[in-house]
């Protein structure tokens, strides 16, 4: 199975709005809600930040949001900081495995 | 807070195996699914598989059937994940993983362990 897709960098300015999309198939993404995203500074380990398509672990900042819709998911980051720049990735079940997207680096202009 | 502690960094040579240990403490360790995760260099996240602490049951990706071995000790809370035959493609960090709720989802990660494998 391939990896999910996901555009290789997105960027925005403080206090904007950026939506990350992670394409999938009806196997995976569009087939079960056990979707996740994961952000990860450089030389860090990754930390979970949506899981379930649209829920916040304990202690993730409302600014971080899921959703999905067919085959796609997406991560919303609303009033972006400084601190959101990092590269995110999305994560789906399968039956077989987890996949992973390939990973999307934010940065923060 | 739960805590992950994965062994410190090896170095293999082609065709050796390496264990990768990862002790987990406070939270109940039979509890939770252990995932393992791995990350090549500049690279992305690729999972490996998992373990049922509790039972011993496994779950291998495809691609590692046949070459991994994941397995726990639970009077000491601690998982493994042995993988076999390397070659220079397995050079990369190695994440032990806690599951959310089996939910294919991991909360908690372990501090990530490099195996770099050597002609």
């Amino acid at each position: 199975q391939s990896a999910l897709t996901q555009p290789a960098s997105v960027s925005g300015s403080p206090g904007q709005s950026i939506t990350i999309s992670c394409t999938g198939t009806s196997s995976d993404v569009g087939g079960y809600n056990y979707v996740s995203w994961y952000q990860q500074h450089p030389g860090k380990t990754p930390k979970l930040m949506i899981y379930e398509v649209s829920n916040r672990p304990s202690g993730v900042s409302n600014r971080f949001s899921g959703s999905k819709s067919g085959n796609t998911a997406s991560l919303t980051i609303s009033g972006l900081q400084a601190e959101d720049e990092a590269d995110y990735y999305c994560s789906s079940y399968t039956p077989s495995t987890t996949l992973f997207g390939g990973g999307t680096k934010l940065t923060v202009l | 807070q739960v805590q992950l502690v994965q062994s410190g960094a090896d170095v293999k040579h082609l065709g050796a195996s390496v264990k990768v240990s990862c002790k987990a403490s406070r939270y109940t360790f039979t509890g939770y699914y252990m995932h393992w995760v791995r990350q090549a260099p500049g690279q992305g996240l690729e999972w490996m598989g998992r373990i049922n602490p509790h039972s011993g049951g496994t779950n291998y990706a495809q691609k590692f059937q046949g070459r991994v071995t994941m397995s726990r000790v639970t009077s000491i809370s601690t998982a493994y994940m042995d993988l076999s035959r390397l070659t220079s493609d397995d050079t990369a960090v190695y994440y032990c993983a806690r599951d959310l709720g089996n939910n294919w989802s991991f909360d908690y990660w372990g501090q990530g362990t490099l195996v770099t494998v050597s002609s």
